[in-house]
């Protein structure tokens, strides 16, 4: 079975605080994705990863950035963390290309910005 | 610009109906769907992945299928139990270089004892 971690399930932090999510994958996958999720907007793609050290922005970029320095793991970072950021964010894993390659999620973690 | 959409938002039946989840999507040049479920404060559990080639996935209770050229895809649950109220959104995976998958809002079901 694909598993893939977030590092904490519910995190309190405040406001301007430097914020690390991490997420581990185990099936070698060589896509990665960090999503948040609120009420009435769904999940937003924040930014992805296709392989080690390679990035691409998604829809919502701002505020965030990511670090991809092996395979497994890839890593969302609030630089200064704001009240708009207290969200649910997912991270999921796939194989790339056209066939075979569905996503799979990690449990979350709810990030709550004071 | 792709976008997917959800009806009904939420549905409340009686266990043991049967009953239909549907998903629409704008852009038909998409290279699979894929339902998932969410239980509330949860990841999502993926479910039953359609490529655009297929007309439809089966797993247990529940069968996906996929009309590309209407832009639909409906999820069909059989004799429904309490175990599986939870939301249940579709996923898009457009045909660029980038493997971005496109979310619809999601389905909540709940499932009366």
């Amino acid at each position: 079975d694909v598993k893939v971690t977030q590092s904490s399930r519910y995190l309190v932090k405040r406001t301007g605080e430097k914020v690390f999510l991490e997420c581990v994958q185990d099936m070698d996958h060589e896509n990665m994705f960090w999503y948040r999720q609120d009420p009435g907007l769904g999940l937003r793609l924040i930014y992805f990863s296709y392989d080690v050290k390679m990035k691409e922005k998604g829809d919502i970029p701002e505020g965030y950035s990511v670090s991809r320095e092996k395979k497994e793991r890839f890593s969302l970072i609030l630089e200064s963390a704001s009240t708009n950021q207290t969200s649910m964010y997912l991270c999921a894993s796939s194989w790339p290309g056209e066939h075979y390659n569905e996503q799979f999620f990690g449990p979350g973690t709810r990030l709550t910005v004071l | 610009k792709q976008e997917v959409t959800q009806i009904p938002a939420a549905l409340s039946v009686p266990e043991g109906e049967n009953l239909v989840l549907n998903c629409s999507f704008t852009d038909s040049a998409i290279y699979n769907l894929q339902w998932f479920r969410q239980d509330p404060g949860k990841g999502l559990t993926s479910l039953l992945l359609i490529q655009s080639s297929q007309r439809e996935q089966t797993s247990g209770r529940l069968n996906a299928s996929l009309d590309k050229s209407s832009g639909r895809s409906t999820l069909y649950i059989a004799a429904s139990q309490p175990g599986d109220s939870a939301t249940y959104l579709c996923a898009v995976r457009r045909r660029t270089s980038y493997d971005k998958v496109i979310f619809g809002p999601g389905t909540s079901l709940s499932v009366i004892p």
